[in-house]
């Protein structure tokens, strides 16, 4: 079965801190697809990345980045030098099996709170 | 880039009546949109599968008499809560994947639903 798991539910920083989210998955397929994804308050969901398993390389992306390792099914995420404006809930996800990267299984989220 | 559109944002309903939320894809074609449902603070949970042509696929404990999908046209499916009840008060979001093949999911901003 299929699982992801983020421990923090609620993380709060003060601003210009920096700041990681754990996201742990459990799967048994051997090629699949991890996924960040933003909800602000509004509540749209922000695509901020995808991973294929085949890849382990770490990414960068301003001040995001994200950290991959298969060793420990772990696909970390972490905000640098972080600004108010990065306040939401913030989802992990994995894709299903046969799906491609269409259906996913989401985590339960951490909400993060950048303090000005 | 890809948009999704859903409609409306926000709705109050009493109970016994049934309520359309509506999916687009603005700018692409979508033979295939998903639907998740999210509690409050929760995660985002797979309803079901909207195929354009076909049925839609509903996930195990989903009730198709209940959440009636219709997937009319390549750029719209339509999500009918059916003699909504209080416990169906949810947030309701929509996903396609993008007109590039192999693209993430593009989330719609979501539907937060209230039933009196």
């Amino acid at each position: 079965a299929q699982k992801v798991t983020q421990a923090q539910t609620e993380i709060s920083v003060v601003e210009k801190e920096d700041v990681t989210l754990d996201c742990v998955y459990e799967t048994r397929d051997t090629t699949y697809y991890l996924f960040w994804y933003k909800q602000p308050p509004s509540g749209e969901l922000v695509f901020l990345i995808r991973r294929n398993s085949f890849d382990e390389q770490n990414e960068i992306s301003g001040r995001y980045s994200w950290n991959f390792q298969k060793s420990t099914s772990s696909f970390n995420f972490t905000i640098t030098a972080s600004q108010v404006v990065d306040s939401a809930v913030y989802f992990c996800a994995l894709s299903q099996p046969n799906f491609g990267n269409e259906k996913l299984t989401f985590g339960t989220g951490t909400r993060l709170t950048i303090i000005p | 880039g890809a948009v999704v559109s859903q409609h409306p944002s926000r709705v109050i309903c009493k109970s016994g009546t049934s309520v359309k939320i509506e999916c687009r894809s603005l700018d692409f074609q979508a033979t295939t949109m998903f639907w998740y449902r999210q509690f409050p603070k929760q995660s985002l949970m797979l309803m079901a599968t909207s195929n354009e042509g076909s049925k839609a696929t509903y996930e195990q404990g989903v009730e198709k008499d209940k959440f009636l999908i219709n997937h009319a046209s390549l750029t719209l499916s339509t999500l009918t809560v059916t003699s909504a009840h209080p416990e169906d008060s949810s947030f309701y979001i929509c996903s396609a994947p993008g007109p590039v093949y192999n693209s993430p999911l593009h989330f719609g901003n979501g539907t937060r639903l209230t039933v009196t």
